[in-house]
Formats: structure tokens, C-alpha cells, sequence
């Protein structure tokens, strides 16, 4: 069975200021995807960012990126820039490649946005 | 604006009672998701459909009963829930390709009193 661990439940940054959250994950799979989700308090869960496998290099959205380590089995996302909008719950998440098995989730890393 | 539109947004409901959430998507998705989330936890996931078709069932208690009438629509069909049942129901649909993420709805509040 796959497995997502998150190992930081809280996280506070200054605003403007850079930050990372950590993933690791593992799994036996040759063919998988990951994702980055965060869920403000209005519980709406927003793809902020997703990496294949088999991509080499690291996924970047505007001020959001990733940094994969395939061997380490490591995930993790950088918000540069961070924004008070930024604050909310952060949720790593693996899909595995072939079909439609939804998304197994971490256990998630509150940010905080320090104005 | 969320693509995947669930109603009701909030639902209070007694143990005896017989209650429907629904879910609908237009983005040609067929791929369709229930996941229950506790607070402060990530969400889990219930029932899975591809092509309309029940692909998934995670051991949910058969008080929870899925239904997916059409390739746009979802239901979850509630009856004699629990009050531990009290949670937030998510619906998500996707295109089946692996790569594809899930596209959420903001998700039914449901109270079991």
C-alpha cells in the first residue's frame, strides 16, 4: 500500500518570505503522479501543483514549486513570495499511473501567514 | 468558482432519516470521487466511479450508498447514519488518465444528530 507522510503539522512564515513543506512517500509502483492541494477554511480543495514520475525535472507554478527527489522518495513545495492568501491547510497527495484510484492523501501542514 | 457543483452545502439530518448529496461536473469527466473528511484530517476516500460504473468501494458502511445515474451526476444516498458519520462529504471528478488531478467541489457539511 502506498503511504504519504507530511511531518510538519504547523508551519508559520512572514509574508513576502519563503517557505517549504515536506513530503515523502512510499510506494512500490514504477508509475505514479504527485500532487500538492491546499484547502483555505472555505474547504474548497485547489490543485496548486502536480509532478509525474517520470519527469526529471521539478514542476513550477508562478510562486510555487517543487522540489522531487525519486530515489529519496521526497516531495516537497516552496511557496516564494508567501501572501496572507496563502494561508491555509496543505495536502501532499499520490495518485498511482493507469486509471482512475483517486488520490491517497498526508496527513496535511497548517501554514501560517505572518502579516 | 468550482466546476464541481455539490449541494446541499450544509445537511442536519436524524439517525432515522433518509437523505441524498449530490454532485454534478461538465467538464466531460469520467471519473467521479466521494471522500469524507474529518476535521482537521485529510480527506478519505469512499467510492470511486469510471464510465459510470462502481470501480471502487473502500469498505464503507453500507448506510452509505452511491449512485451515478449519468456521466455528470453523482448521489451518495444516506440512511440510518451514525453521529460519528458527522463529517464533510467531498465529491471530485477527474479524466481517467493517471496524470489527471482531481477537481474538488466545496463539499456537503453533514451533521448526525
Amino acid at each position: 500500500a502506498q503511504t504519504v507522510t507530511q511531518s510538519q503539522p504547523e508551519m508559520s512564515v512572514q509574508e513576502a518570505e519563503t517557505v517549504t513543506l515536506s513530503c515523502t512517500y512510499d510506494t512500490s509502483e514504477s508509475d505514479y503522479y504527485l500532487f500538492w492541494y491546499k484547502q483555505p477554511p472555505s474547504r474548497q480543495m485547489i490543485l496548486v501543483i502536480r509532478q509525474e514520475a517520470y519527469k526529471q525535472q521539478n514542476a513550477t507554478e508562478n510562486r510555487f514549486s517543487v522540489n522531487f527527489q525519486k530515489a529519496a522518495k521526497s516531495f516537497s513545495l516552496k511557496i516564494s513570495d508567501s501572501q496572507l492568501g496563502d494561508a491555509a491547510m496543505y495536502f501532499c497527495a499520490y495518485k498511482v499511473g493507469g486509471g482512475a484510484d483517486g488520490l491517497t492523501f498526508g496527513k496535511g501542514t497548517h501554514l501560517i501567514i505572518q502579516p | 468558482d468550482t466546476e464541481v457543483t455539490q449541494t446541499p452545502k450544509h445537511l442536519v439530518m436524524g439517525m432515522t432519516n433518509k437523505k441524498s448529496l449530490k454532485c454534478e461536473q461538465h467538464m466531460g469527466h469520467r471519473a467521479m470521487y466521494w471522500y469524507k473528511q474529518k476535521a482537521k484530517k485529510p480527506p478519505e476516500l469512499m467510492f470511486v466511479y469510471s464510465y459510470e460504473k462502481l470501480s471502487i468501494n473502500e469498505s464503507v458502511p453500507s448506510r452509505f450508498s452511491p449512485e451515478c445515474p449519468n456521466s455528470s451526476l453523482l448521489n451518495l444516498h444516506l440512511h440510518a447514519l451514525q453521529p460519528e458519520d458527522s463529517a464533510l462529504y467531498l465529491c471530485a471528478s477527474s479524466l481517467r488518465e493517471g496524470n489527471s488531478p482531481l477537481h474538488f467541489g466545496n463539499g456537503t457539511r453533514l451533521t448526525v444528530t
